[in-house]
């Protein structure tokens, strides 16, 4: 079956204090992994998409990478508005190809 | 720009009524998604709808229904509800199926009382 696991589940770090996220998974074959911020009492807010092991994407204090059986999402200097929950989710060959499997996400709460 | 619209933004119903949430995709966006998130849970895909045709099925109830309109938007009928279908329910729309560019919208908060 397929499946997502992040970890932690919560995370507090101080403002510039850099840290990473996990995401796991196990899938038939993998079409993509996605990383989403989900603030509170909204949609989550597309951020990345790996396809490859080895593949890497940046934007502004993010970064993501992928390998064969995880994903990252490094976090370097973080300030307090980068509080939210970071929700990874991937895109399975075969089955439903038009659905997201999500993890439950990492809490982050950057103090200033 | 224009964001993906989902009304009502809170429903609250009782055991055993009907409920209607309702999703405006992004304008030319063909494709549309229904989530649900549970609280403090990952979202679950339902159902997703590509040029008014049925694409995809989730783990939809089979007291829910939904559809898509010549216009696109796209309507999550539920019935007989429980108290643990309270949640948030998400739409989601992008063009072409593609996933890469799905944009969520902010959920309708649903409360079963």
């Amino acid at each position: 079956e397929d499946q997502v696991t992040q970890s932690p589940e919560a995370l507090r770090l101080q403002e510039g204090e850099s840290s990473s996220l996990n995401c796991s998974y196990t899938v038939s074959g993998l079409r993509g992994l996605f990383w989403y911020r989900q603030d509170p009492g909204k949609g989550p807010e597309f951020l990345f998409t790996l396809y490859s092991a080895g593949e890497e994407k940046e934007k502004e204090r993010l970064k993501a990478t992928l390998t064969k059986k995880e994903s990252f999402l490094h976090i370097t200097a973080p300030k307090p508005e980068d509080s939210a929950t970071y929700l990874c989710a991937v895109q399975a060959f075969g089955g439903a190809t038009n659905k997201l499997i999500f993890g439950t996400g990492t809490l982050l709460a950057v103090q200033p | 720009a224009a964001g993906v619209i989902q009304s009502p933004r809170h429903l609250i119903k009782e055991k055993r009524e009907t409920a209607t949430l309702k999703c405006y995709p992004i304008p030319r966006h063909d494709t549309v998604y229904w989530y649900q998130q549970g609280p403090g849970q990952d979202p679950q895909f339902l159902i997703s709808f590509y040029e008014k045709m049925q694409s995809d099925k989730g783990s939809i109830p089979d007291r829910f229904s939904a559809q898509q309109f010549s216009d696109y938007h796209s309507e999550l009928n539920m019935s007989s509800l429980e108290l643990g279908d309270s949640a948030l329910y998400f739409c989601a729309s992008s063009l072409g199926g593609q996933l890469e560019k799905l944009f969520f919208g902010s959920g309708t908060q649903l409360s079963v009382l």
